[in-house]
């Protein structure tokens, strides 16, 4: 079936640090791929998606490439703060059929940034 | 502006009560989902509904029921049947296509006392 493997947390870096959460997957078919952010007590916020092989997302300095060939979509930023601490979660959804899909996700890493 | 509201955001539950978790969106999304989170176990699911009056179990449906009356509202009943309900519950929706991914409210934390 199809599923989705990330990295164990957490993962602690110190503020202005290259981040890379590894994230890959394995699906039949040809999914839209998703990282989701959870600060603490609250519900999940989409960070970014890619939807083709190649496509690259972006949005507040992080990024993923949606790798068909090694099935991967790492999430990646330059600089990280200390606001960027939270729980990453990787996603991917096909269709079921109707008006749903089903987002199949990692088990999350933490990422705790010190100043 | 449109979105996910859960309600409320803490709740707490005496052991052999049920109680009821409200999900509202204004989103017109066709699809609605509960998900539960546990430390380090990542997101399950629960129920999921893709059309009004229409819902399907998930991969933990044991001890929990919906109702899906009205296309902006799933509410989630966790019944004295569930073992172990506490946690952080998470409704969300989408609408369509693969390619939309979900909005997720801000989810109720559980405990029991």
């Amino acid at each position: 079936g199809n599923s989705v493997t990330q990295m164990e947390g957490p993962v602690t870096l110190s503020e202005e640090a290259f981040l890379t959460i590894n994230c890959t997957y394995t699906a039949t078919g040809y999914p839209s791929l998703f990282w989701y952010v959870q600060y603490p007590g609250e519900g999940l916020q989409l960070l970014l998606k890619a939807t083709k092989a190649d496509d690259k997302g972006s949005n507040k300095g992080f990024e993923a490439t949606y790798r068909k060939e090694t099935t991967s979509f790492h999430l990646e930023k330059g600089s990280v703060q200390v606001s960027d601490s939270a729980v990453y979660f990787c996603a991917l959804s096909e269709d079921y059929g109707g008006a749903t899909n089903k987002l199949i996700f990692g088990t999350g890493t933490l990422l705790a940034v010190q100043p | 502006d449109g979105g996910i509201t859960q309600s409320p955001k803490y709740l707490f539950r005496k052991e052999g009560q049920n109680v009821t978790l409200s999900c509202e969106q204004n989103l017109n999304h066709d699809a609605m989902y509960w998900y539960r989170q546990d430390p380090g176990q990542g997101l399950r699911l629960i129920y999921y509904s893709q059309i009004v009056n229409d819902f399907q179990k998930g991969d933990i449906a044991e001890g929990y029921s919906v109702s899906r009356e009205k296309k902006e509202s799933f509410p989630l009943t966790v019944t004295s049947a569930q073992k172990n309900p506490t946690a952080f519950y998470l409704c969300a929706s989408n609408q369509g296509s693969k390619k939309n991914g979900y909005t997720f409210g801000s989810g109720t934390r559980l405990t029991v006392v």
